[in-house]
């Protein structure tokens, strides 16, 4: 009964350096998405994926990438990391055919860029 | 473009009392799904309830409630006899039922509950 999964947890990240941010699904949702959340506020949009092969940019895409290769998994590339990346980022993932089905979560990956 | 605004940064209740949290939205698509989700200082996010634009009643689950005002466009939630442990950040979010469906999500409002 894994749901999402995220790793890593927390990382710290120096000015310029890269990373990714994995994500795995186990419940065959066809969407998946990754948000980020300033403090104080809500969250964003940073890319999403409607299905293996196919992904987009959401509202806030500068200074990542994406792949979806499976259905299951859905890494965030961060290229030459900066402070205003600092953030919490959270992967979710959601069953296409039903628009009321609600978006699972992950527990969400804590990222400092000093 | 999709807007959802939540008004109250903070609110405070008392323990076994009711407190609704605000939540208006703009759009002009007919058809679209609204949310409410949770997040405790744990940080994960907890889905709480959902109302469709087409649904004739309001959503309720347990506790929660939905007070859809479709004119208005407003989606209050209702959280009856609050607890000690529904002290968190609470976010009103919508989706549409084509495209991304991706949600777009107001600011939030911190919920306390003082015993």
């Amino acid at each position: 009964n894994a749901g999402v999964t995220q790793t890593p947890k927390f990382r710290i990240l120096k000015i310029g350096q890269s990373m990714t941010l994995q994500c795995a699904q186990d419940m065959n949702h066809n969407y998946m998405y990754w948000y980020r959340q300033d403090p104080g506020m809500g969250l964003k949009l940073i890319y999403y994926s409607v299905g293996a092969g196919i992904t987009d940019k959401g509202e806030v895409p500068n200074g990542y990438n994406v792949s979806r290769s499976t259905t299951e998994d859905f890494p965030l590339r961060l290229e030459l990391a900066a402070p205003s990346q600092t953030s919490v980022y959270f992967c979710a993932s959601s069953y296409k055919d039903r628009m009321n089905t609600e978006a699972f979560f992950g527990q969400g990956t804590r990222l400092t860029v000093v | 473009a999709q807007k959802i605004t939540q008004t109250q940064p903070g609110m405070f209740v008392q323990e076994k009392e009711a407190v609704t949290l605000d939540c208006t939205y703009d759009t002009s698509d007919p058809s679209y799904g609204l949310f409410w989700y949770k997040q405790p200082s744990s940080g994960e996010m907890i889905f709480l309830i959902y109302q469709g634009s087409y649904d004739q009643q309001n959503a309720t689950e347990g506790r929660y409630s939905l007070n859809f005002q479709k004119a208005r466009k407003s989606a209050n939630l209702v959280i009856s006899a609050s607890q000690l442990g529904d002290s968190a950040m609470y976010f009103c979010a919508m989706s549409f039922d084509t495209g991304r469906r991706a949600l777009t999500f107001g600011s939030g409002t911190r919920l306390q509950v003082q015993p």
